[in-house]
């Protein structure tokens, strides 16, 4: 069975940094790009971010582009979106979730929240 | 980048009534290899968004045959033959042609 678990949300003041994890299993991890999305509270899905196999390839919206980081280490089954420079409207429900072809996603955690304020 | 606009944004429907959900994306969504990649996400209040449709009308493994998928191109539609009180939630279509992006979602509630 695949899962997804999130974690490293919480409370962050405006201008901080905060580390996002998800680990993964029921699934060749390696295999696979994986992705970040966010939904603000009583929002829509956004698409964030995401990852090749090996890491060498990484893709982000324009909102975060410069502030985020995305990484993985495949020995361990996880991926990792470093916030950076965090503002208020970078409050949100953040989910990773797997690639699915067509560059889709199929698979989603049960996402972490992290609240940008003073 | 590709806009996804769906509509409703809102859907009241009586329990047992069909209910229907365009997607209209800004270009194609015809890939080089001749599919077309667009998916719908059902979240359920309070939960994580689950995929019941991929590749326009092909039903995720466990979601009820009253689903279905439609629909080319640029424009796709997702029907509900008989709508049950558990269907209440947002849907959500989605692309991935260039930068993944979203349909702003069609809220279903019981009328």
């Amino acid at each position: 069975e695949v899962q997804l678990v999130e974690s490293g949300g919480g409370l962050v003041q405006p201008g901080g940094s905060l580390r996002l994890s998800c680990a993964a299993s029921g699934f060749t991890f390696s295999n696979y790009w994986m992705h970040w999305v966010r939904q603000a509270p009583g929002k829509g899905l956004v698409w964030v971010s995401r990852i090749n196999t090996d890491g060498s390839t990484t893709d982000y919206a324009d909102s975060v582009k410069g502030r985020f980081t995305i990484s993985r280490d495949n020995a361990k089954n996880t991926f990792f979106l470093q916030m950076n420079s965090l503002r208020a409207e970078d409050t949100a429900v953040y989910y990773c979730a797997r690639d699915a072809p067509g560059g889709l996603v199929d698979y989603w955690g049960q996402g972490t929240l992290v609240t940008v304020s003073s | 980048d590709v806009v996804m606009t769906q509509s409703p944004l809102s859907l009241p429907v009586t329990l047992g009534q069909p209910a229907s959900i365009s997607c209209r994306s800004s270009q194609s969504l015809v890939y080089s290899d001749g599919n077309t990649y667009l998916n719908w996400f059902q979240q359920r209040p309070g939960q994580s968004p689950r995929r019941l449709i991929y590749k326009v009308s092909n039903r995720d493994s466990g979601v009820p045959d009253r689903f279905s998928g439609s629909g080319s191109g640029t424009d796709f539609t997702l029907k509900i033959s008989r709508v049950e009180a558990e269907d209440v939630g947002v849907y959500y279509c989605m692309q991935g042609m260039y930068w993944p992006s979203f349909g702003q979602g069609t809220r279903l509630e019981i009328k």
